[in-house]
Order: C-alpha cells, then sequence, then structure tokens
C-alpha cells in the first residue's frame, strides 16, 4: 500500500459544479496537510495548507482533513475551466524537516 | 520576488552525454529540494539541501546522478552519463520554515 492514496482521474465536470477531491494516507504521524494545483507545463503550487484536523476556507476552496479516518478532502465552489489543473495532496509529518510525501495528483477537467 | 528560476526550460540530449540542470531558490529559502516527475511515478524526491549542506540524497536513483549547492542562491543537478530512462519534468523547489514549497517551472529532459 502506498503511503498516500489518490486517484488519478480525470474527472470533468461542467462550469459551476462543486468538485470534491480527496486522498487517502496511511501514516498517523502525518500532521500537515497541503494541496497543490499544477497546470500543465508548469511546477506545483501551493493553494491549501492546513495543520492536524477540521476545515480551512479560502475563497471557494475548502481543504478538509478528517485524522480518524485519515482522509482528506478539496473541495472547489463555483467550479470554473480556469480551475482545470491536475491537484496535487501533500502531508508531512511534525518534527525534523517536514518533508512532504506527494499523491499522485487528480487531473480535473472543468468545461464550459 | 521572482520565485525559483530554473534553466534550461526543454533539454534535449542523446543517450551518453552529460546533463545540467540548474536553479536558483527564492532569496532567504534555507532549504532546496530537486524533484523528478513522470506520469508513472509521480513526483520523487530526488536530494534536498539545508543550508547548502546536502541532508538526504536517498532519492538520487544512481551514481549516474549528483547534485551540488555551492552557495545560497544556486545549485545544479548533473546526469551523467544520461540514459532514456532519464526523460521527465525535474523540479527545482525551495522552502523556509515549516510550510508548503514553492516550485520552479521545471526542465523537460528528453534523452533520445
Amino acid at each position: 500500500q502506498k503511503e498516500v492514496e489518490q486517484d488519478p482521474g480525470p474527472l470533468s465536470v461542467p462550469e459551476g459544479a462543486i468538485v470534491s477531491l480527496n486522498c487517502t494516507y496511511s501514516n498517523s504521524a502525518f500532521q500537515y496537510f497541503m494541496w497543490y494545483r499544477q497546470y500543465s507545463r508548469k511546477g506545483p503550487e501551493l493553494l491549501m495548507y492546513t495543520y492536524s484536523s477540521g476545515n480551512k476556507e479560502d475563497g471557494r476552496f475548502t481543504a478538509q482533513v478528517d485524522k480518524s479516518s485519515k482522509y482528506i478532502s478539496l473541495f472547489i465552489r463555483d467550479s470554473q475551466p480556469s480551475d482545470s489543473a491536475t491537484y496535487l495532496c501533500a502531508m508531512s509529518g511534525g518534527g525534523g524537516s517536514y518533508i512532504p510525501t506527494f499523491g499522485r495528483g487528480t487531473s480535473l477537467i472543468v468545461h464550459p | 520576488d521572482a520565485g525559483v528560476i530554473q534553466s534550461p526550460r526543454h533539454e534535449v540530449t542523446e543517450m551518453g552525454q552529460e546533463v545540467t540542470l540548474r536553479c536558483k531558490p527564492i532569496s532567504g529559502h534555507d532549504y532546496l529540494f530537486w524533484y523528478r516527475q513522470t506520469m508513472m511515478r509521480g513526483l520523487e524526491l530526488l536530494i534536498y539541501f539545508n543550508n547548502n549542506v546536502p541532508i538526504d540524497d536517498s532519492g538520487m536513483p544512481e551514481d549516474r546522478f549528483s547534485a551540488k549547492m555551492p552557495n545560497a542562491s544556486f545549485s545544479t543537478l548533473k546526469i551523467q552519463p544520461s540514459e532514456p530512462r532519464d526523460s521527465a519534468v525535474y523540479f527545482c523547489a525551495s522552502r523556509t520554515g515549516t510550510r508548503g514549497y514553492t516550485f520552479g517551472s521545471g526542465t523537460r529532459l528528453t534523452v533520445v
């Protein structure tokens, strides 16, 4: 079992839809959870950063962490064609160098 | 801030040739990372530096790969000799503190 599992997709939705992207993980030591967005032929960019369990909202984006289930989610409201990208989850433990483990990414396509 | 700068953006080389990838991290960031991204394996951490010192190179696939960071503003990743299976996108990223990385735009390497 990989440490971080993420469905590669592609996930295709119509403009305006609510999108749910998810990752599961096996390492209970993970405390820091991140979502990166990667446009085609670009480097990943940090989208959301959360510590421990709970929700964090930023505009149309909400990150949710459920440590008891080892499950994290990213919700995108009112999705736009400009949201079409690959979304990578990443997580790291506390202490040391906080080196994250990345999921392989989910490809999202939002069509007009 | 210009972000993390990588060069070249694209590199096509013949098998057996030496390849050198370059990275300029964000000023003030004390961690620098080299990643490789492929469709099959996703993002793989190759090596990372803290304050110019290599900390963990366990992700470097073979002795053909080497990395240096002679000062806080420059790092190189060298492959000698290159092989077709080295074809991938190579990312440099930098970070300070415990928050997420800032990635460069990557070098797309093709070895023929």
